[in-house]
């Protein structure tokens, strides 16, 4: 069974600082996906990027990457220039191939300070 | 219209109360999924509905009843809950899968309080 592995509980970041959150995962399978999600308090859940894990190069959105290193079953997520609307809960997600499912680790809860 | 929208947003219940939540999409997705999420917790899997039929039951005690009346409607028929069921249920739609394009949208949840 899949499993994913997030280290750190909390992290801070002042704002227009960058951070990086840590997120690795256990899996044989050779396809599959992976995601970043978002939940800023009290609001819904968004997708802030995915990574396919057939693809060598990593996904950027904007002010948002991620240091995907297959090999090692790792998938961080680099949030650059932070602000304050980027407090949020994150989550990191593993999807199988050809599966609804998403598998969540137990999130990271980020704190931006002014 | 990239929404998925849930109602109540809030529901405080009896245990001998029967009452249900309720999502809906517009996005023409397929496959909508039910979650829990407890305090400080990730979401945890309960229902996956695909072209209306449910294809996932991740072992949930049968107090939770889903139905899927529509491609646009998820219900999720509550009866007979503990305290302990007391969470955040989150609704989620997608596509059903296709290679690239899988992305879940959320809803912004039923806060449920079971006294």
């Amino acid at each position: 069974a899949q499993t994913v592995t997030q280290s750190q509980p909390e992290m801070s970041v002042q704002e227009a600082e960058t951070v990086t959150l840590s997120c690795t995962y256990d899996t044989s399978e050779s396809d599959y996906y992976l995601f970043w999600y978002k939940q800023p308090p009290s609001r819904q859940m968004i997708l802030v990027i995915r990574q396919e894990a057939y693809k060598q190069q990593n996904a950027t959105e904007n002010r948002f990457s991620v240091n995907f290193q297959k090999a090692a079953k790792s998938f961080s997520l680099k949030i650059s220039d932070s602000q304050l609307g980027d407090a949020a809960m994150y989550f990191c997600a593993y999807r199988s191939e050809g599966a609804d499912k998403l598998i969540f680790g137990t999130g990271t809860r980020l704190q931006v300070f002014p | 219209d990239t929404e998925v929208t849930q109602t109540p947003k809030h529901l405080v219940m009896g245990m001998t109360n029967k009452k249900s939540l309720k999502c809906e999409q517009h996005m023409g997705h397929r496959a909508m999924y039910w979650y829990k999420q407890k305090a400080k917790k990730p979401p945890e899997l309960m229902f996956v509905y695909s072209y209306e039929k449910l294809s996932i039951n991740e072992s949930v005690p049968s107090r939770f009843s889903p139905e899927c009346p529509n491609s646009s409607l998820l219900n999720l028929h509550l009866h007979a809950l503990q305290p302990e069921d007391s969470a955040l249920y989150l609704c989620a739609s997608s596509q059903v899968w296709v290679a690239g394009v899988d992305e879940q949208f959320f809803g912004p949840g039923t806060r449920l309080t079971v006294l």
